[in-house]
């Protein structure tokens, strides 16, 4: 049974760097027809997909935060990094990991396995 | 910039039915985004409804339908109950690796 799971701090400096990694268990990362991503949910709004990296190093983002974003894969920890950078207030979110399919139809373009979620608030 | 719409709120009486929609703010969605469907309760990560339109993950009930209702994407409840009563996102494939949500809906169930 595949497991994500987020980690790192839960409160970040204005203008300095969010940095949280996802490890995977019961499934590996390594895999051709899976992105893995990060998406986050301010307090009380929507899902905003960050962006996504396949395990060959391939990575996709966001427009609107395409110019702070940095994701990464480590295959032999069976991770996945995000780094936001210059971050304010407005970055205050839930931060969740998911597993998203990329092939058709084995996995067709959606989210089939999400971590827990982890809360980083941006706060002197 | 890509504006993926769904109504903010919606209401449904136990036993009833509702439709949500997702739609684009130009253009239609269409099966070659692979819409995919969400719901949410407080304090809890998103569950999978629905992917590829109208196929439902596993475990979710057969009261739960995806299609495309005109230019949007939709998703059915019937037979609505009370723990029913959830946020719903939808999401689409842009292609190039890249994913877009909707704003959500609320959904009432009194």
């Amino acid at each position: 049974h595949l497991h994500l799971q987020e980690s790192g701090p839960g409160l970040v400096k204005p203008s300095e760097t969010l940095s949280l990694t996802c490890t995977v268990s019961g499934g590996s990362i390594s895999t051709t027809n899976y992105y893995w991503g990060w998406i986050r949910q301010p307090p009380g709004k929507g899902l905003e997909w960050i962006g996504s990296v396949h395990y060959s190093g391939s990575t996709y983002y966001n427009p609107s935060l395409k110019s702070r974003v940095t994701i990464s894969v480590d295959t032999s920890e069976n991770q996945f990094s995000l780094k936001l950078r210059s971050v304010t207030a407005a970055d205050t979110a839930v931060y969740y990991c998911a597993r998203l399919g990329v092939e058709v139809p084995a996995a067709p373009y959606y989210s089939d396995c999400w971590g827990q979620g982890t809360l980083v608030t941006v706060s002197s | 910039q890509t504006v993926v719409t769904q109504e903010p709120s919606f209401s449904v009486s136990p036993g009833g039915t509702v439709t949500l929609t997702c739609g684009f703010n130009s253009g239609s969605v269409s099966p070659n985004y692979y819409p995919s469907w969400y719901r949410q309760t407080p304090g809890q990560p998103p569950r999978t409804l629905m992917y590829s339109t109208n196929t439902r993950s596993s475990g979710v009930p057969d009261r739960f339908s995806g299609s495309i209702l005109g230019n949007k994407a939709a998703l059915t409840i019937t037979g609505a109950q009370a723990d029913d009563e959830s946020d719903y996102y939808c999401m689409l494939y842009m292609g190039s690796g890249t994913w877009v949500f909707g704003g959500g809906t609320k959904l009432t169930v009194l």
